[in-house]
């Protein structure tokens, strides 16, 4: 069975430009996640999705961060404009959960942006 | 804000010494979960916890879940090379949130 797929998994761009990343979750699985981690710290959540519905942003900052999920399957974050301290690895994870219920979270290998 | 903790963030131990990592919430958990990070790599899930002082096992490892739910512990016995990597707790508090810690990051001298 695929993992969960993430692209690109590297990512230099300048600040103030634009930058997109990809997920595609383990089939089945209605739950989307996407994480920020920074270096030497623990994943942080920035949404999460059931199916095509986002049910926790409230950790994501909509003045430059925005993200969709059409069709419940693949799920795109974007940044625009990317600033110095956008600098991190950003996580897709993905659980066949649903709800309030928790269950394993299944991570992409991310995709690590560096902003010069 | 709700903050989960972990202790140590670093731990240095020969190969075949013990190590245990602490976790601990600002606020009662519906359950918690470890996952393991190897260097460069992504979380992996190892385990699942979610009834009070419930303790699991898996070959070397044994988590616990403290009685209030508020914290909960990893204990590795006679540690191996492969044990390396960063041990992170995440713990699902009432509002519905998972909430990662910081993570204990373990090396393990041969």
């Amino acid at each position: 069975e695929a993992g969960v797929v993430q692209s690109p998994r590297y990512k230099i761009i300048e600040k103030k430009q634009p930058v997109a990343f990809w997920c595609n979750p383990i089939s089945g699985h209605n739950t989307l996640y996407w994480y920020l981690q920074n270096l030497g710290q623990g994943p942080e959540l920035l949404i999460r999705y059931e199916n095509e519905e986002a049910v926790d942003d409230s950790q994501l900052p909509k003045d430059r961060f925005s993200a969709e999920r059409l069709k419940g399957v693949d799920s795109t974050l974007k940044i625009q404009p990317a600033e110095l301290g956008d600098s991190a690895v950003y996580l897709c994870a993905s659980s066949p959960v649903r709800g309030a219920r928790t269950g394993e979270l299944f991570f992409g290998e991310g995709s690590r942006l560096t902003v010069l | 804000g709700q903050q989960v903790m972990q202790i140590p963030q670093y731990q240095h131990v020969q190969e075949g010494e013990d190590f245990t990592t602490y976790c601990n919430s600002s606020t009662t958990l519906s359950n918690i979960q470890w996952y393991k990070q190897r260097p460069g790599g992504h979380p992996v899930f190892l385990i699942q916890l979610v009834k009070s002082g419930e303790v699991k096992k898996q070959k070397r490892l044994t988590f616990q879940f403290g009685e209030a739910k508020k914290n909960s512990s990893l204990h590795i016995t006679a540690t191996q090379t492969t044990d390396v990597g960063t041990y992170f707790c995440a713990g699902k508090t009432s509002y519905d949130k998972v909430i990662f810690g910081p993570g204990t990051s373990l090396s393990v001298i041969p």
